[in-house]
């Protein structure tokens, strides 16, 4: 079955470090790839997708994302961490059912 | 904002129920998500559907069911409601299906006691 995993439950950084989230796939052909971010008592907010083109995809809030078709992975970073960004954030595909992983909350502590 | 909206917010049934959800897609959206987050399941999807018509199912259970009406507004019917059914449901729309990105409600918190 077509799935994205997150393998990491957690992620803590410090404020200003570099944030890594991490989104394996395996998903048959050409993978309609997103990440969401979800703030407590919200619903989810798109930050960036791949469909084709540059494997870097750059999104909102300073986010981008690594396409890595040999290593099966879809990362997602930023370069500068800030408390605002300690969220949940989910990986995403859409095969027309748009299934998200179990998600990864981040925690940036200042 | 998202444009997307969810009524109600909030709804405190009792088991046995029925229950209906309404989402409101985003002008010019034709594809409606819907989704149920519980703490234990993750973000679940239950449904897609296209301009009226079924795109995809998910594990959706049987006492639930949902359509897409012609002004493209969709509901959630969720009947013989169980404790287990508790958990906030979402909507998303987006303009296409696969490649668009969809937006999300702020959900509607169902707790059924």
């Amino acid at each position: 079955a077509q799935s994205v995993a997150q393998p990491e439950d957690q992620v803590n950084v410090a404020e200003g470090n570099p944030l890594t989230v991490k989104c394996t796939y395996s998903v048959s052909g050409n993978p309609y790839l997103f990440w969401y971010v979800q703030y407590p008592n919200r619903g989810l907010q798109f930050l960036l997708k791949y469909i084709t083109g540059d494997n870097l995809v750059k999104g909102s809030y300073g986010f981008e994302a690594e396409f890595n078709k040999s290593q099966t992975s879809f990362h997602l970073k930023k370069p500068s961490a800030l408390v605002s960004d300690s969220a949940l954030y989910f990986c995403a595909f859409n095969d027309y059912k748009l299934s998200f992983g179990a998600g990864t909350t981040v925690t940036v502590r200042a | 904002d998202s444009g997307v909206t969810q009524t109600p917010k909030h709804l405190i049934t009792a088991t046995g129920q029925r229950v209906t959800l309404r989402c409101s897609p985003r002008s010019g959206d034709l594809s409606v998500y819907w989704y149920q987050q519980s703490l234990d399941q993750g973000l679940q999807f239950l449904i897609h559907y296209y301009n009226g018509e079924e795109r995809a199912k998910g594990n959706i259970l049987e006492r639930f069911s949902a359509q897409q009406f012609p002004d493209l507004h969709s509901e959630l019917n969720l009947s013989s409601l169980e404790l287990g059914d508790s958990a906030l449901y979402f909507c998303a729309s987006s303009v296409g299906d696969r490649g668009s990105v969809a937006f999300f409600g702020q959900g509607t918190r169902l707790t059924v006691v």
